[in-house]
């Protein structure tokens, strides 16, 4: 089975820096998976990290720890468009297991 | 033209009637699936297909079925629907491998009275 871990809200200031964590559980891992959701819309892809490191692209960049079973999302120059729920998903048996997603609300 | 595309997008029906979600996709993905969000709870997987004629349960697949006649169609029923069905419901296809993403619709969202 799977089981995702994510902390639930947050509130950062336009053009800091925000980390956001992922905890997994699983018996199969083919990589993590990062996607933003806008209220009321779809779950758009960020990143895929399958190897231990950092990943950058741009703005935002993640992580991950296989042995640690971790993962982090980071958010750089927060702009207002940001403001969204961020999902962690595990890949594994031919699924994508979801953890619940972590809000973050950007303020000017 | 968006890739993937579900109809209604937005429907509010009475208990006990009888549903179909819609979902169409023109990426030429065998891999397909169901997945209801509910405030508070994520994404929770209803139903998946590999193929067409192929289905496979999910984590809630209670109160639901499915059906793949052809590759581009996945369409969820809801045979007696109930009030805590009400939800945000998202299709999404993926390709053959684990390592690639998944490409969502737009979601419907149903209430049912």
């Amino acid at each position: 089975g799977q089981n995702i871990d994510q902390p639930t809200e947050m509130t950062a200031t336009e053009g800091a820096i925000v980390q956001i964590n992922c905890t997994y559980q699983t018996s199969g891992f083919n990589g993590l998976f990062w996607y933003q959701q806008h209220a009321g819309e779809a779950p758009t892809f960020l990143s895929y990290n399958v190897l231990d490191g950092l990943e950058e692209k741009g703005r935002f960049s993640s992580f991950l720890s296989r042995s640690k079973g971790y993962s982090y999302l980071l958010l750089k120059e927060l702009q207002m468009k940001d403001s969204a729920s961020y999902l962690c998903a595990v890949s594994g048996n031919n699924r994508l297991a979801f953890g619940k997603g972590n809000q973050v609300v950007v303020i000017p | 033209d968006a890739d993937v595309t579900q109809t209604p997008r937005n429907r509010i029906t009475k208990t006990g009637k009888r549903i179909m979600l819609e979902c169409s996709q023109t990426k030429g993905h065998d891999r397909m699936y169901w997945y209801r969000q509910d405030p508070g709870l994520g994404l929770r997987l209803i139903y998946y297909s590999f193929d067409v004629k192929d289905i496979n349960k999910g984590e809630i697949s209670d109160g639901y079925s499915v059906s793949r006649q052809a590759q581009a169609k996945f369409s969820l029923s809801l045979e007696s629907a109930i009030p805590n069905q009400t939800a945000l419901y998202f299709c999404a296809t993926r390709g053959w491998s684990d390592t690639e993403t998944q490409y969502f619709g737009p979601g419907t969202r149903l209430l049912v009275l």
